[in-house]
């Protein structure tokens, strides 16, 4: 099964450290979304990618978020400091070119306590 | 108003019935209209993506557009406990000002099939 790959699935942390997250988009693909979705919320867009370049990042929070799509490797999305309020799952998607369908991962659970 | 909005539900519906799921969205230039399922706890799914007016039938599923309207239906047919779910209308609208490829998504509508 070539799809999309994010891990870990389920991550914990205490306030104030830094989470990663990774994503590995479906075999062919080179453009990467990222959606977070948070408790009893509809899913809401981060940021989009392609390979060393950051297209839109108009739904990314101004502080302590940032995203990476290298040319080697997964694309991270990194939070910094992270709060209570950082609780939530993070979706990776991706897609063949831009105007395609975006497939999306099984979701980052992330858990601050 | 928000940009895509969808009724909470839950829609609730007898085995074998027609679900019928509503979604209306705000942006006159959106161009790609699509429905992805997702079941509790888990990922979105993709149902049906839709382009242009009218009907686009798959399976079981017809999803209906209708840009005068600013308006985009999923349907369900035959419907069975495994369409237990909730279901995500989601938009994408062209970005003059780049190439941004976002979805917007609607809070989705928790539909129940009683058995």
């Amino acid at each position: 099964n070539a799809g999309v790959m994010q891990n870990p699935r389920h991550l914990v942390r205490r306030r104030g450290q830094e989470a990663r997250l990774r994503c590995s988009p479906m075999k062919g693909h080179s453009h990467v979304y990222w959606y977070r979705q948070l408790p009893e919320e509809g899913l809401k867009f981060m940021v989009y990618l392609q390979k060393e370049n950051i297209i839109d990042e108009s739904g990314m929070p101004k502080e302590r978020f940032s995203a990476e799509f290298p040319k080697e490797g997964p694309s991270i999305l990194r939070i910094q400091q992270v709060v209570r309020g950082d609780s939530a799952a993070y979706f990776c998607a991706s897609s063949r070119d831009g105007g395609e369908t975006q497939y999306f991962g099984p979701g980052t659970r992330l858990l601050v306590l | 108003q928000k940009e895509v909005e969808q009724n909470s539900g839950p829609l609730s519906v007898p085995e074998g019935a027609i679900a019928s799921l509503n979604c209306t969205y705000s942006d006159r230039v959106s161009q790609s209209f699509f429905w992805y399922r997702q079941y509790s706890g888990k990922s979105p799914e993709l149902i049906m993506s839709i382009y242009s007016n009218g009907d686009k039938e798959d399976g079981r599923f017809t999803a209906q557009l209708n840009k005068a309207s600013q308006y985009v239906s999923l349907l369900i047919r035959d419907s069975q406990p495994s369409d237990s779910a909730t279901y995500l209308c989601a938009v994408k609208t062209i970005n003059y000002g780049g190439a941004t490829n976002k979805l917007i998504f609607g809070t989705g509508t928790l539909l129940a099939v009683q058995p």
